[in-house]
């Protein structure tokens, strides 16, 4: 299994909505990553995980949680966002936070209302 | 922070045609990694550079590393439509260790 998978492909959720935004990789990577990408732009690094560790938050507004359940999870829990956080959210994964040459996930395009 | 610009923005070319993206950074680079996203699509990796001056190719993709580590090149040989997408490349930072992405060059291929 050399892929990562993302959970919902698609999302529109209300300013006062709660959600989780869910990914999963089954090739033994121990960094997982997750990334916001709006529209004609590059992917902006929002959180990393490496050994189940968060080791970088880039300064995320607390709205935004991660969660890494286990080596082969991790999540991102969704609350109180506003409509300029819709973006593409994606996630990826590597061997190690030193091994370059990320997977990504196909993504989650994500809508406030 | 350190940034890694890349030009052209855009780019549209007849099918058939050459095509080059640059990527330069203010600061020497470790290594760097390219990625191609098709439109709708997620970052796909491509290659990985690592040594002053290595050339890597992939059928009609070229990929260049500098010699003093501080620029990359991706040259496409006879685009073909299939070609169309951004083409990113991505380091990690000195001391952070933040992968990052430089800004892109959209490619369109016109049939």
């Amino acid at each position: 299994d050399t892929e990562v998978t993302q959970t919902p492909k698609h999302l529109v959720m209300g300013m006062t909505n709660k959600k989780s935004l869910k990914c999963e990789q089954h090739m033994g990577h121990r960094a997982m990553y997750w990334y916001k990408q709006k529209a004609k732009k590059p992917p902006e690094l929002m959180f990393v995980y490496s050994y189940e560790k968060l080791s970088i938050n880039e300064s995320v507004p607390s709205r935004f949680s991660p969660e890494c359940p286990n080596s082969s999870l991790l999540n991102l829990h969704l609350h109180a966002l506003q409509p300029e956080d819709s973006a593409l959210y994606l996630c990826a994964s590597s061997q190690a936070r030193t091994n370059y040459g990320y997977t990504f996930g196909s993504g989650t395009r994500l809508t406030v209302v | 922070g350190q940034q890694v610009m890349q030009i052209p923005q855009y780019q549209h070319v007849q099918e058939g045609e050459d095509f080059t993206t640059y990527c330069n950074s203010s600061t020497t680079l470790s290594n760097i990694q390219w990625y191609k996203q098709r439109p709708g699509g997620h970052p796909v990796f491509l290659i990985q550079l690592v040594k002053s001056g290595e050339v890597k190719k992939q059928k009609r993709l070229t990929f260049q590393f500098g010699e003093a580590k501080k620029n990359s090149s991706l040259h496409i040989t006879a685009t073909q439509t299939t070609d169309v997408g951004t083409y990113f490349c991505a380091t990690i930072t000195s001391g952070t260790y933040k992968y990052i992405f430089g800004t892109g060059t959209r490619l369109k291929v016109l049939a």
